[in-house]
């Protein structure tokens, strides 16, 4: 199984600011993905992190807003930017293994935006 | 569009045994995933069904129907630490990523 770390793991920030959360898998994984999970409630997918190409995001991200950094293929990026306090959440980088039959994730950042 | 299923909350009584239901609608299908997530933590894989029928793995098991576009998760001899919330998150086709439920809250008791 992968093993995936996640940095900050928390995190109290000033609106208007930008946080950049890392993720760092121990194994080269083909895909990557960012989650983010809102108080209370299930996850819901920002986007797919592409080594070598730009995001792919799910509708209602956009990359002004999240962009993402995929240099290689056992580390991506994920910036939250110009944040409010409606960003206030769990985000988490979750990989998938190489037999697709599973996928990890990470311990999650807790940001909360004052 | 896509839509999955979940009750919102179950509770049931340590040794007992509880059925957690999950219905989907998607844009194709390549898999469907169960996880338990604790409070404050990241989601934990339990199981996963690609393949119509029943996969059991200990107390947990999992089944699937794909032609009813449903699954449940099946908890035997509850135990205090199953208390948690339960995912269920479907695979759509030729992707990797998932999409999940909205998450059953369950509350075991005494």
């Amino acid at each position: 199984s992968a093993v995936i770390s996640q940095k900050p793991s928390r995190d109290i920030c000033q609106r208007g600011t930008s946080l950049t959360i890392q993720c760092q898998v121990d194994s080269q994984v083909t895909m990557m993905f960012w989650y983010r999970q809102q108080p209370g409630q299930s996850l819901t997918l920002i986007a797919t992190a592409n080594q070598g190409s730009e995001a792919t995001y799910e509708s209602g991200f956009v990359i002004d807003k999240f962009p993402i950094s995929r240099p290689n293929l056992t580390f991506s990026t994920l910036t939250v930017s110009n944040m409010s306090p409606e960003d206030s959440s769990i985000y988490l980088c979750s990989v998938g293994d190489s037999t697709q039959e599973t996928q990890y994730f990470g311990p999650g950042t807790r940001l909360l935006v004052l | 569009g896509q839509n999955i299923d979940q009750p919102t909350e179950m509770t049931a009584t340590e040794g007992a045994i509880v059925q957690i239901n999950c219905t989907y609608q998607t844009s194709g299908f390549n898999g469907l995933f169960w996880y338990q997530q604790h409070a404050g933590e990241a989601p934990t894989f339990l199981s996963y069904n690609v393949l119509d029928g029943l996969e059991e793995k200990g107390r947990f098991s999992s089944f699937l129907s794909r032609s009813k576009g449903y699954s449940y998760l099946l908890l035997k001899e509850l135990q205090m630490k199953d208390s948690a919330s339960y995912l269920c998150a479907v695979r759509t086709y030729n992707t990797d990523k998932l999409i999940f439920g909205t998450g059953t809250r369950l509350q075991v008791f005494p």
